[in-house]
């Protein structure tokens, strides 16, 4: 099966700094890669995704990068502010499927 | 219009009973996915329902189980409950098959003692 894998476990910046979320997956038949932020106690919120079709997709201060050929894909958070910060999910799924791979989560806390 | 819909918020059973968890999906939505996210972790799938029918599931014991309803609506049970079962229970819906975004609740926390 699919495994997804997250990296950093933790990442602290200072505010207006960037910061760079990296997942790499193993399954070559998985195209849909979303991205889900989750604060404390709330329920996984979608942020930005992207499809295999597509290198790269942006929304404001937030982009996606896919290799498919080298299986990563990376979170990009420009001008970072406090209320970014969250524990931050890669997941990765295969076409028509709606089941999700997740990695284990990155914990970014951006520091005023 | 109503998100996804879980319910309840918490719970807190003990070692050797059984539980259900319930979940409404969101309006339009007729796929049911469940997610178990132990403290720390990633959500893991559990399984999910669509035309009320099991049609894919994670790697997780026979003592999960679950049901789909004509509404859509969903239920996981889990029998036996042991320690280890205690986490956020996430159920996420979707459209089948359309890689459509999936919607996520805002989980059901269960506690084993």
């Amino acid at each position: 099966g699919e495994n997804v894998e997250q990296h950093p476990s933790t990442l602290s910046v200072q505010e207006g700094d960037s910061a760079v979320i990296k997942c790499t997956y193993s399954d070559s038949a998985s195209n849909y890669f979303p991205w889900y932020k989750q604060e404390l106690g709330k329920r996984p919120q979608l942020i930005i995704d992207i499809r295999s079709n597509v290198g790269e997709k942006k929304d404001q201060r937030i982009a996606v990068t896919l290799n498919k050929t080298a299986k990563h894909f990376s979170l990009h958070i420009t001008e970072t502010q406090p209320e970014d910060s969250a524990v931050y999910f890669c997941a990765a799924s295969k076409a028509g499927y709606s089941t999700l791979t997740f990695g284990k989560g990155t914990m970014l806390l951006v520091s005023p | 219009d109503a998100g996804v819909t879980q319910s309840p918020t918490h719970l807190i059973k003990t070692r050797g009973q059984q539980v259900t968890l319930r979940c409404s999906p969101k309006s339009g939505h007729d796929t049911v996915s469940w997610y178990q996210q132990a403290l720390g972790q990633g959500p893991q799938f559990i399984f999910q329902y669509y035309e009320e029918e099991e049609r894919q599931r994670g790697n997780f014991p026979d003592r999960f189980s679950g049901h789909q309803f004509p509404n859509y609506s969903s239920e996981l049970n889990v029998n036996a409950l042991l320690l280890g079962d205690s986490a956020l229970y996430l159920c996420a819906s979707s459209l089948y098959r359309t890689g459509i975004e999936a919607f996520f609740g805002q989980g059901t926390r269960l506690t084993v003692v």
